[in-house]
């Protein structure tokens, strides 16, 4: 299976600030990487797919880019509504596996 | 726009099998991929398997046998069966959606499964 790394585990970040995630794979994904959102309660939501297309809906302050084994996910302006946790999977090859996540908060 | 709902008994007794099931509204099952994703409390995401709604399938390894998923059109739902329940299978079960292989793009909200004699 294709082992994904999150860096880092959990994030403090304010309002405004501009962080990055990263999220490695094991070996190279081809930019079968997609990030997704989780809040507690909700239905988890697709934000990025592909490495850098951004989902339909989804505020264009959040952007992906990467290839190869390593990934980013950045959200350029923090707003309130972003503080959750967001994973990386690959869909390169099966089974599909996910990063540890990555917990943003206040 | 289209809702999945995750439904099931929420607590199973170990060496049982668990059955859930994704309602869908607002949509079709059919020419859809669907996935089970799992996720036990304080760890990360797990990709159970997936089913096209044609009936093609691909199920994670690490569940070997244990799993089956179906779709019922008729009812538009979309069903696991997960047996030989342990401490173990214990999380939150999603599912979710997609017209592409590659991603998983509605989820639901999930449902809590315990399991526990």
């Amino acid at each position: 299976d294709i082992q994904m790394t999150q860096s880092p585990s959990s994030l403090s970040a304010s309002i405004g600030d501009r962080v990055t995630l990263t999220c490695r794979a094991s070996q190279s994904i081809d930019s079968y990487l997609n990030w997704y959102q989780l809040k507690p309660g909700k239905a988890p939501k697709l934000l990025i797919f592909a490495a850098s297309s951004l989902q339909g809906r989804v505020p264009s302050r959040f952007s992906g880019s990467g290839s190869g084994t390593d990934y980013t996910l950045t959200i350029s302006s923090l707003q309130p509504e972003d503080f959750a946790s967001y994973y990386c999977q690959q869909s390169f090859s099966m089974p599909y596996t996910f990063g540890q996540g990555t917990k943003m908060e206040i | 726009q289209v809702l999945l709902q995750e439904s099931g008994p929420g607590l199973v007794k170990p060496s049982e099998t668990l059955s859930l099931t994704c309602n869908v509204s607002g949509g079709s099952v059919n020419n859809y991929y669907w996935s089970w994703i799992r996720q036990p409390a304080g760890k990360g995401l797990e990709w159970i398997g997936r089913l096209y709604a044609s009936g093609s399938s691909n199920y994670n390894p690490s569940f070997k046998s244990r799993v089956t998923m179906a779709v019922d059109a008729s009812k538009n739902q979309f069903s696991l069966r997960l047996s030989s329940v342990a401490a173990a299978d214990a999380a939150v079960y999603y599912c979710a959606r997609s017209s592409s292989p590659v991603t998983l793009g509605i989820w639901g909200q999930g449902t809590v499964v315990i399991v526990s004699s």
